[in-house]
């Protein structure tokens, strides 16, 4: 079946680089994703990695995605205050996707 | 700009009563989801709807009916309102290639 799984909780200095991983159950899964939630708000997307892809950067964030043991990470690089929230990995199943529990990111001076 | 909206963004109820939560996208998209948010299990499919008058059972369906009338709306309804489902319920949206979800802002629904 699907299955995400990620650790529940990270904390880091301001202006350390953050890794949040993630493993999935699904090798057919297409895309790969990593939304945020801010206290109060919905999830927004913050990238997304196709299927074949290795690596993904996006200004201060990198996604890896190591297929052979179905890992997915998210580097945050000079992690700010204004990162804290927390973090979900998904993957896509048939037409929706699965999340999972969420990475809540403490950013401490 | 195109959004997607939840009513009532908080609610408190009693148990036993019949409550709906309403979700309406400007994206024209064909694709609806409900979840539900709680600590420690993250997001959990509650229903789901392809288009209109299309309507799918998610992993944790029990409890929560939705109907599909348009495009735009897709109301979740809690027929007999129980405490365990007291959460967030976060509504999304997407086009039919189903690649990337928009979501509503939430709805914080207590069963007292």
């Amino acid at each position: 079946g699907e299955d995400v799984e990620q650790s529940l909780f990270l904390s880091v200095r301001e202006g350390d680089s953050s890794v949040i991983n993630c493993t999935y159950t699904d090798s057919s899964s297409t895309y790969l994703y990593w939304y945020k939630q801010e206290p109060g708000a919905g999830l927004q997307l913050l990238t997304y990695i196709f299927s074949n892809m290795d690596m993904k950067q996006d200004q201060r964030l990198t996604v890896l995605l190591n297929k052979k043991d179905k890992h997915l990470s998210l580097r945050i690089a000079d992690t700010q205050t204004g990162d804290s929230a927390i973090y979900f990995c998904a993957e896509r199943g048939y037409n929706k996707l699965i999340f999972g529990a969420g990475t809540r990111l403490a950013v401490h001076p | 700009d195109a959004e997607i909206t939840q009513s009532p963004r908080h609610k408190i109820t009693e148990t036993g009563r019949q409550v709906t939560l309403a979700c309406h996208q400007t994206w024209n998209h064909n694709n609806m989801f409900w979840y539900r948010q709680d600590l420690g299990h993250g997001l959990r499919l509650i229903h789901y709807s392809y288009g209109v008058h299309d309507t799918n059972k998610g992993e944790v369906s029990d409890g929560y009916s939705v109907s599909r009338s348009n495009t735009e709306d897709l109301p979740l309804t809690l027929e007999s309102a129980a405490s365990s489902q007291t959460s967030v319920y976060f509504c999304a949206s997407s086009e039919s290639t189903g690649n990337v979800l928009t979501f509503g802002a939430g709805s914080r629904l207590t069963v007292l």
